[in-house]
């Protein structure tokens, strides 16, 4: 069956290191995107990518980076983590304007 | 994002009915969703509405929509205690293939 997936599902890390979420689909989906979740503020878009090689800013990109080498996967990146960057990260992936499809999160702590 | 509005918290007595409302702004919006996230995963599809239609129903669920007042609901009949969880609405408009979601209400079904 086709899925989307997160890892690692649980991350600590320290203020300044880069940190890497990976996500991957087998849906063979167009569009990917980035979110990340906080109390009060719902979900708010970090990165979104409609195919290889093309990456969009959300609204909260700052401090974050996306790459799209391939359809499965878009791999997001924090530069120099930051506390404020303590959250849980939902990659998402979708076929044009459908639904779309979530994987599990990845719960990122920075201390 | 910050343009799509919800209650933060809603509790009800099981087997009662549940309403769970949202704001929007942009009377462009072509979809309208609600998503489901219980606890420790990621988002679901629940229902979805095409902005010419004012009312769904699907099985237990209602959704509502009043285009003039940019106004989403979704009435979940004879909640149960599996029903607790965080229900986020979303819009998608003409442009582009983001979705835009609101902030989410946490949903508490009381035995």
């Amino acid at each position: 069956d086709a899925e989307i997936t997160q890892s690692p599902r649980h991350k600590i890390t320290e203020t300044g290191r880069q940190v890497t979420l990976a996500c991957h689909q087998t849906w063979n989906h167009n569009n990917m995107f980035w979110y990340r979740q906080d109390l009060g503020h719902g979900l708010r878009l970090i990165h979104y990518s409609y195919g290889v090689q093309d990456t969009n800013k959300g609204e909260v990109s700052d401090g974050y980076s996306v790459s799209r080498s391939n359809t499965e996967d878009l791999p997001l990146t924090l530069e120099s983590a930051a506390s404020s960057q303590t959250s849980v990260y939902f990659c998402a992936s979708s076929l044009d304007r459908a639904e779309q499809f979530f994987g599990p999160g990845t719960r990122l702590t920075v201390l | 994002g910050e343009d799509v509005e919800q209650s933060l918290f809603l509790s009800v007595r099981e087997g009662d009915s549940s309403v769970i409302n949202c704001t929007y702004t942009d009377s462009s919006s072509t979809y309208l969703y609600w998503y489901k996230q219980e606890p420790g995963a990621g988002l679901q599809l629940l229902t979805y509405i095409f902005s010419n239609m004012d009312m769904k129903q699907d099985q237990r669920l209602t959704v509502l929509l009043n285009k003039k007042d940019k106004h989403l609901s979704l009435r979940i009949a004879d909640t149960q205690t599996g029903d607790s969880a965080i229900y986020f609405c979303a819009e998608s408009r003409p442009t582009g293939n983001q979705f835009y979601f609101g902030t989410g209400t946490s949903l508490t079904v009381i035995p």
